[in-house]
């Protein structure tokens, strides 16, 4: 149990098009859920955290407008990067989070999805 | 502010046992994750603590003591897929995930 995918797995897009990510609970449902990006050779850093049904929160130095997050449900969160450029190049992982009696707030991750913007 | 550190890399040899230690300032505490991260694919869950003691699950352990802001991961009869980046995160009061930088594990024949 606790699945989570991610589509697409690798993406090359051209500088200034946008790229949409989509991140799938596949067996349970996530209350909330996150965005990660990691750079080679760096340790994850979390771009936003979006509960479903209300605006994503974005950390420090993150660009809203960039990177647009919709939780439309329980299920399913998108994360569209828009009007790529090279530097936007990097390894993207979603995870989720559900929340019940005793849970461990563990987030379960999916595989992540590597952009490479030419 | 709030920190987590952890060595930035150890290496070890394959068939014998490694510690990686995780020391936390946080605000508040709800646990404290292991995870193990291969190169390009995503972290997978270890372990977690919540409480102070020993947790053991098969080759690995956790440990963790809270009064001194401290974890370590202990890792047994290591094997060759055991090089890896190993993550260490805590659950903070506002139940956000704080990350350790993670520490690259080489294992050497």
């Amino acid at each position: 149990g606790a699945v989570v995918s991610q589509h697409p797995s690798r993406v090359i897009c051209k500088s200034g098009t946008s790229v949409k990510i989509e991140c799938r609970s596949l067996d349970f449902q996530a209350t909330t859920m996150f965005w990660y990006r990691q750079f080679p050779k760096q340790s994850l850093m979390l771009m936003a955290t979006s509960n479903e049904g209300s605006k994503a929160t974005y950390e420090q130095g993150v660009e809203k407008d960039k990177f647009l997050i919709n939780h439309a449900s329980l299920t399913l969160s998108t994360l569209t990067v828009t009007s790529a450029h090279p530097e936007d190049s990097s390894f993207y992982i979603c995870s989720a989070r559900t929340v019940s009696t005793g849970d461990s707030y563990e987030q379960y991750f999916g595989p992540g999805t590597r952009l490479t913007v030419t | 502010g709030q920190n987590i550190d952890q060595p930035t890399e150890m290496t070890a040899t394959e068939g014998a046992i490694v510690q990686i230690n995780c020391t936390y300032q946080t605000s508040g505490f709800n646990g404290l994750f292991w995870y193990q991260q291969h190169a390009g694919e995503a972290p997978t869950f270890l372990s977690y603590n919540v409480l102070d003691g020993l947790e053991e699950k098969g080759r690995f352990s956790s440990f963790l003591s809270r009064s001194k802001g401290y974890s370590y991961l202990l890792l047994k009869e290591l094997q060759m897929k055991d090089s890896a980046s190993y993550l260490c995160a805590v659950l903070d009061s506002n139940y956000q995930l704080i990350w350790g930088a993670g520490t690259k594990l080489i294992i050497k024949p």
